[in-house]
């Protein structure tokens, strides 16, 4: 099956600092999605983005699906930003969309006032 | 985006019971699927519940020990068969939609503890 592999796998930061999360995928891909996991276990979707840039905020993303690896920009973090950041890839079958995503092991990111 | 409620938020059963968990969508979505997180892990796939026919499941999880169930387009119950403590974990749907409809959308979850 399709590799994800994210980095770093800890991250801890001074409120105010930027941050770039890493996504590499050892496939080609229909999808790649970024999600929050808040420290109440809830999911929230980021982006969307198997390809191009995205902005949202003090987030944003940037996909390269040629070279395979997507990153995730946060600016001016906040403590509201602490959680686990996960990237989730649909394999490229070369058929239809079969909506089946692949998650990395996820970045803890912990953001200190 | 799509609202998504599941019951129980948590809870904590005996080994060898079952558990139902059930995930309710506040509209009609096509796809909608069942994950598990297990302590300190990322998500995996469990299957995909497929409305009007048999859910599809990954390999490494069988209909006897989580059978699904999709009887409408906003509703599916996914069951946790004769508990082990392994099956601590917290279980969560998604649904597939939004304005790409690829964009993937999470319930709260559910934390189940197994003694």
């Amino acid at each position: 099956g399709i590799q994800v592999e994210q980095s770093p796998p800890d991250l801890i930061l001074q409120e105010g600092a930027n941050s770039t999360l890493r996504c590499n995928f050892s496939d080609s891909v229909n999808n790649l999605q970024w999600f929050h996991q808040n420290p109440w276990g809830q999911l929230i979707n980021l982006f969307y983005i198997p390809s191009g840039t995205k902005q949202n905020g003090r987030l944003s993303a940037t996909t390269v699906a040629t070279e395979r690896y997507s990153l995730l920009y946060i600016s001016s973090s906040q403590t509201t930003d602490s959680g686990v950041y996960f990237c989730a890839v649909e394999l490229n079958t070369g058929g239809g969309s079969n909506y089946k995503l692949t998650f990395g092991k996820g970045t803890l990111l912990t953001v200190n006032p | 985006s799509a609202v998504i409620s599941q019951k129980p938020s948590r809870d904590i059963c005996q080994r060898g019971t079952s558990l139902t968990i059930q995930c309710q969508v506040d509209s009609q979505v096509t796809m909608m699927f069942w994950y598990r997180q297990q302590p300190g892990q990322s998500l995996t796939l469990i299957a995909t519940a497929n409305q009007g026919s048999e859910a599809t499941y990954e390999s490494g999880f069988v209909i006897d020990k989580f059978p699904i169930s999709r009887p409408n387009l906003t509703f599916s119950t996914l069951t946790v068969s004769n508990m082990s403590p392994e099956d601590s974990s917290i279980y969560l749907c998604s649904v597939s939609g939004g304005q790409s409809s690829y964009e993937q959308y999470f319930g709260p979850g559910t934390r189940l503890t197994v003694t």
